[in-house]
Protein backbone atom coordinates (compact mmCIF):
# COMPACT_ATOMS: atom_id res chain seq x y z
CA UNK A 1 0.00 0.00 0.00
CA UNK A 2 1.43 3.58 -0.65
CA UNK A 3 0.01 7.03 0.34
CA UNK A 4 -3.02 7.44 2.62
CA UNK A 5 -5.69 4.46 2.45
CA UNK A 6 -8.90 4.87 4.07
CA UNK A 7 -11.58 1.92 5.16
CA UNK A 8 -14.14 1.36 4.42
CA UNK A 9 -14.91 3.28 1.34
CA UNK A 10 -18.69 3.67 1.93
CA UNK A 11 -20.38 3.10 5.37
CA UNK A 12 -24.27 2.74 5.81
CA UNK A 13 -25.15 3.43 9.47
CA UNK A 14 -28.25 3.90 11.97
CA UNK A 15 -28.50 6.51 14.41
CA UNK A 16 -28.31 4.02 17.32
CA UNK A 17 -25.03 2.45 15.80
CA UNK A 18 -21.50 2.63 16.51
CA UNK A 19 -18.97 2.59 14.41
CA UNK A 20 -15.45 3.62 13.38
CA UNK A 21 -13.55 4.68 10.69
CA UNK A 22 -10.00 4.17 10.02
CA UNK A 23 -6.83 5.77 8.01
CA UNK A 24 -3.39 4.44 7.72
CA UNK A 25 -0.60 6.24 6.13
CA UNK A 26 2.46 5.06 4.15
CA UNK A 27 3.98 8.50 3.82
CA UNK A 28 6.56 8.38 7.30
CA UNK A 29 4.51 11.64 7.98
CA UNK A 30 3.71 12.92 11.78
CA UNK A 31 0.95 14.94 11.14
CA UNK A 32 -2.96 13.42 10.54
CA UNK A 33 -6.03 14.90 10.10
CA UNK A 34 -9.83 14.59 9.81
CA UNK A 35 -12.03 16.26 7.27
CA UNK A 36 -15.61 16.23 6.70
CA UNK A 37 -16.97 17.30 3.60
CA UNK A 38 -20.71 18.06 3.47
CA UNK A 39 -22.76 18.01 -0.03
CA UNK A 40 -22.19 21.39 -2.02
CA UNK A 41 -19.96 22.54 1.00
CA UNK A 42 -16.07 22.93 1.31
CA UNK A 43 -14.00 20.91 3.24
CA UNK A 44 -13.75 21.66 6.81
CA UNK A 45 -10.90 20.42 9.27
CA UNK A 46 -12.08 18.44 11.95
CA UNK A 47 -9.30 17.25 14.42
CA UNK A 48 -5.24 18.05 14.08
CA UNK A 49 -2.92 15.00 15.50
CA UNK A 50 1.02 15.27 15.79
CA UNK A 51 2.57 12.91 16.91
CA UNK A 52 -0.45 10.87 18.23
CA UNK A 53 -1.27 14.08 20.69
CA UNK A 54 -4.43 15.83 19.27
CA UNK A 55 -3.66 19.50 19.01
CA UNK A 56 -7.02 21.25 17.31
CA UNK A 57 -10.42 20.08 17.48
CA UNK A 58 -12.65 22.33 15.65
CA UNK A 59 -15.79 22.81 17.73
CA UNK A 60 -16.97 19.14 16.86
CA UNK A 61 -19.42 17.22 18.72
CA UNK A 62 -18.79 14.65 20.95
CA UNK A 63 -20.15 11.88 19.14
CA UNK A 64 -17.03 12.30 16.78
CA UNK A 65 -14.39 11.24 18.79
CA UNK A 66 -11.06 10.28 17.09
CA UNK A 67 -8.08 8.36 18.67
CA UNK A 68 -4.48 8.57 17.05
CA UNK A 69 -2.54 4.97 18.54
CA UNK A 70 0.54 5.77 16.78
CA UNK A 71 1.62 8.17 13.91
CA UNK A 72 0.84 5.69 11.17
CA UNK A 73 -2.88 5.33 11.83
CA UNK A 74 -6.11 7.02 12.74
CA UNK A 75 -9.40 6.27 13.60
CA UNK A 76 -12.81 8.65 13.97
CA UNK A 77 -15.12 6.71 16.24
CA UNK A 78 -18.78 7.65 15.61
CA UNK A 79 -21.64 7.20 17.82
CA UNK A 80 -25.71 8.33 17.70
CA UNK A 81 -24.99 10.04 14.50
CA UNK A 82 -27.83 12.27 13.08
CA UNK A 83 -28.86 12.23 9.35
CA UNK A 84 -26.96 15.50 8.78
CA UNK A 85 -23.95 14.00 9.62
CA UNK A 86 -23.92 12.53 5.99
CA UNK A 87 -21.09 12.81 4.51
CA UNK A 88 -17.45 12.31 2.57
CA UNK A 89 -14.97 11.80 5.05
CA UNK A 90 -11.43 12.37 4.42
CA UNK A 91 -7.64 11.54 5.89
CA UNK A 92 -5.36 13.58 5.43
CA UNK A 93 -1.01 13.64 6.44
CA UNK A 94 1.76 16.09 6.38
CA UNK A 95 5.45 15.43 7.25
CA UNK A 96 4.65 17.93 10.19
CA UNK A 97 1.69 20.37 11.37
CA UNK A 98 4.44 23.25 10.03
CA UNK A 99 3.99 21.88 6.86
CA UNK A 100 2.00 23.36 4.11
CA UNK A 101 1.03 20.20 1.63
CA UNK A 102 -1.21 17.20 2.80
CA UNK A 103 -1.92 14.35 1.28
CA UNK A 104 -5.32 13.12 1.19
CA UNK A 105 -6.71 9.52 1.44
CA UNK A 106 -9.81 8.59 -0.75
CA UNK A 107 -12.39 9.08 1.79
CA UNK A 108 -15.27 7.02 3.68
CA UNK A 109 -18.68 8.12 1.86
CA UNK A 110 -21.16 7.94 5.39
CA UNK A 111 -24.47 7.88 4.66
CA UNK A 112 -26.52 8.24 8.43
CA UNK A 113 -30.30 6.35 8.50
CA UNK B 1 -18.81 33.40 6.11
CA UNK B 2 -16.60 31.43 3.74
CA UNK B 3 -13.29 32.84 3.95
CA UNK B 4 -11.98 31.31 0.58
CA UNK B 5 -14.66 31.77 -2.30
CA UNK B 6 -14.33 29.61 -5.31
CA UNK B 7 -17.29 31.85 -7.47
CA UNK B 8 -17.86 29.22 -10.78
CA UNK B 9 -18.88 25.81 -9.63
CA UNK B 10 -17.96 24.72 -13.08
CA UNK B 11 -15.90 25.63 -16.12
CA UNK B 12 -15.66 24.37 -20.27
CA UNK B 13 -12.62 24.49 -22.03
CA UNK B 14 -11.93 23.22 -25.52
CA UNK B 15 -8.41 20.70 -25.43
CA UNK B 16 -5.61 22.83 -26.17
CA UNK B 17 -7.01 26.33 -25.03
CA UNK B 18 -6.52 27.92 -21.97
CA UNK B 19 -7.83 26.51 -18.43
CA UNK B 20 -8.39 29.90 -15.70
CA UNK B 21 -9.58 28.70 -12.77
CA UNK B 22 -10.42 32.05 -10.10
CA UNK B 23 -9.99 32.09 -5.95
CA UNK B 24 -10.50 34.69 -4.01
CA UNK B 25 -9.65 34.75 -0.03
CA UNK B 26 -10.76 36.98 2.83
CA UNK B 27 -8.60 36.28 5.72
CA UNK B 28 -5.11 38.29 5.58
CA UNK B 29 -3.70 35.82 8.06
CA UNK B 30 -3.33 33.39 4.94
CA UNK B 31 0.52 33.08 3.69
CA UNK B 32 0.21 30.21 1.53
CA UNK B 33 -2.46 29.09 -0.87
CA UNK B 34 -2.13 25.67 -2.55
CA UNK B 35 -4.38 24.57 -5.41
CA UNK B 36 -5.69 20.67 -5.36
CA UNK B 37 -7.01 18.35 -7.90
CA UNK B 38 -9.96 15.92 -7.09
CA UNK B 39 -11.02 12.63 -9.43
CA UNK B 40 -13.98 11.22 -8.66
CA UNK B 41 -13.48 8.27 -5.78
CA UNK B 42 -10.23 9.96 -5.01
CA UNK B 43 -8.89 11.79 -2.80
CA UNK B 44 -7.72 15.83 -3.60
CA UNK B 45 -4.40 15.89 -4.69
CA UNK B 46 -1.79 18.18 -4.17
CA UNK B 47 -1.20 20.27 -7.83
CA UNK B 48 0.73 23.56 -6.86
CA UNK B 49 1.71 26.23 -4.26
CA UNK B 50 2.32 30.37 -4.14
CA UNK B 51 3.64 31.39 -0.80
CA UNK B 52 2.26 35.25 0.10
CA UNK B 53 5.70 36.63 -0.59
CA UNK B 54 5.80 35.59 -4.16
CA UNK B 55 3.15 36.75 -7.11
CA UNK B 56 3.54 33.66 -9.43
CA UNK B 57 5.22 30.20 -9.31
CA UNK B 58 4.84 27.91 -12.47
CA UNK B 59 5.34 23.99 -12.78
CA UNK B 60 5.20 22.95 -16.44
CA UNK B 61 1.77 23.53 -18.08
CA UNK B 62 -0.05 24.76 -14.24
CA UNK B 63 0.71 28.61 -13.01
CA UNK B 64 -0.89 29.90 -10.16
CA UNK B 65 -1.10 34.02 -9.84
CA UNK B 66 -1.37 35.56 -6.68
CA UNK B 67 -2.94 39.19 -6.50
CA UNK B 68 -2.55 39.76 -2.57
CA UNK B 69 -3.73 43.64 -2.36
CA UNK B 70 -7.32 42.40 -4.65
CA UNK B 71 -6.89 38.96 -2.17
CA UNK B 72 -7.08 36.56 -5.73
CA UNK B 73 -5.39 33.97 -6.64
CA UNK B 74 -6.01 32.06 -10.05
CA UNK B 75 -4.81 28.93 -11.93
CA UNK B 76 -3.82 28.95 -15.26
CA UNK B 77 -3.39 25.23 -17.32
CA UNK B 78 -1.83 26.06 -21.03
CA UNK B 79 -2.62 23.74 -22.87
CA UNK B 80 -5.75 22.45 -21.36
CA UNK B 81 -5.87 18.32 -21.79
CA UNK B 82 -8.61 16.06 -21.38
CA UNK B 83 -7.21 14.39 -18.63
CA UNK B 84 -7.31 18.05 -16.84
CA UNK B 85 -11.21 17.39 -16.52
CA UNK B 86 -11.85 17.16 -12.19
CA UNK B 87 -12.63 19.29 -9.46
CA UNK B 88 -10.18 21.87 -8.36
CA UNK B 89 -9.82 23.19 -4.78
CA UNK B 90 -8.63 26.38 -3.90
CA UNK B 91 -6.93 26.22 -0.13
CA UNK B 92 -5.51 28.53 2.31
CA UNK B 93 -2.87 27.90 4.79
CA UNK B 94 -2.25 29.69 8.24
CA UNK B 95 -1.06 28.94 10.91
CA UNK B 96 -3.43 28.61 14.16
CA UNK B 97 -1.02 28.64 16.89
CA UNK B 98 -0.31 25.01 17.03
CA UNK B 99 -0.71 23.74 13.48
CA UNK B 100 -0.92 25.03 10.10
CA UNK B 101 -4.38 24.70 8.89
CA UNK B 102 -5.73 24.39 5.42
CA UNK B 103 -9.05 25.92 4.64
CA UNK B 104 -10.80 25.20 1.31
CA UNK B 105 -13.10 26.67 -1.43
CA UNK B 106 -15.92 24.67 -2.52
CA UNK B 107 -14.39 23.95 -5.73
CA UNK B 108 -14.75 23.79 -9.71
CA UNK B 109 -15.10 21.24 -11.46
CA UNK B 110 -13.38 21.57 -14.91
CA UNK B 111 -14.15 20.06 -18.18
CA UNK B 112 -12.12 19.92 -20.77
CA UNK B 113 -13.57 18.60 -24.10
CA UNK B 114 -11.87 16.56 -26.83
Amino acid sequence: ETGVTQTPRHLVMGMTNKKSLKCEQHLGHNAMYWYKQSAKKPLELMFVYSLEERVENNSVPSRFSPECPNSSHLFLHLHTLQPEDSALYLCASSQAVIIYEQYFGPGTRLTVT
Amino acid sequence: DQQVKQNSPSLSVQEGRISILNCDYTNSMFDYFLWYKKYPAEGPTFLISISSIKDKNEDGRFTVFLNKSAKHLSLHIVPSQPGDSAVYFCAASHWSGSARQLTFGSGTQLTVLP
